[in-house]
């Protein structure tokens, strides 16, 4: 059972690129989280979902975007790269009101 | 005993010890709780959790404690030992806020050995 799974591991951007971060679940949740985490800090959540075909925004939504076109799927899109955006990225899951399940995370470094 | 470090508040124990890592909420309206813990390159994982109808939850060698009245939560971790190293986050949840989970800023616990 894999649970949740993160690719890219690892990603380094230049200042104006965009990419995309995939996010797969497993397990059937209705609830999908994009959270970023700088050093030392807490996560802050960036958007989330309650459900397929439904995105919301979280704390620090600015300069990116999400789809979630297939329930076990959430994409984290940045458009425009900026060096602000370096951090490590973690996805979650969960029932509607019950734990997080977490990813491995996806550290980007944009130059 | 407890610091403040540069980002993140540090609670240095020795192994054996019992811990207590404590987390003020923010949302009155959060019915519940989690413990997660993070360990360095990993994303967090789940401790324990604690629902608001409850004032205390006990695991294997963990408890939460709930204070609804100053909104605070407490994680204790019994007998202290290296492995409990890592950075504890708790977090909140409430269903007038979308089930969002919504994480506190985290402590950071060194266990000496």
């Amino acid at each position: 059972n894999a649970g949740v799974t993160q690719t890219p591991k690892f990603r380094v951007l230049k200042t104006g690129q965009s990419m995309t971060l995939l996010c797969a679940q497993d397990m059937n949740h209705e609830y999908m989280y994009w959270y970023r985490q700088d050093p030392g800090m807490g996560l802050r959540l960036i958007h989330y979902s309650v459900g397929e075909g439904t995105t919301a925004k979280g704390e620090v939504p600015d300069g990116y975007n999400v789809s979630r076109l297939k329930k076990q799927n959430f994409l984290l899109g940045l458009e425009s790269a900026a060096p602000s955006q370096t951090s490590v990225y973690f996805c979650a899951s969960s029932k509607a009101n019950t734990e997080a399940f977490f990813g491995q995370g996806t550290r980007l470094t944009v130059v | 005993g407890e610091s403040v470090g540069l980002h993140l508040p540090t609670l240095s124990v020795q192994e054996g010890d019992n811990s207590i890592i404590n987390c003020a909420y923010s949302n009155s309206a959060s019915d519940y709780f989690i413990w997660y813990k993070q360990e360095s390159g990993k994303g967090p994982q789940f401790i324990i959790d604690i629902r608001s109808n409850m004032d205390k939850r006990q695991g294997q060698r963990v408890t939460v404690l709930l204070n609804k009245t100053v909104k605070h939560l407490s994680l204790q971790i019994a007998a202290t030992q290296p492995g409990d190293s890592a950075v504890y986050f708790c977090a909140e949840k409430s269903n007038t806020g979308g089930f969002k989970t919504i994480f506190g800023a985290g402590t950071r616990l060194f266990v000496k050995a």
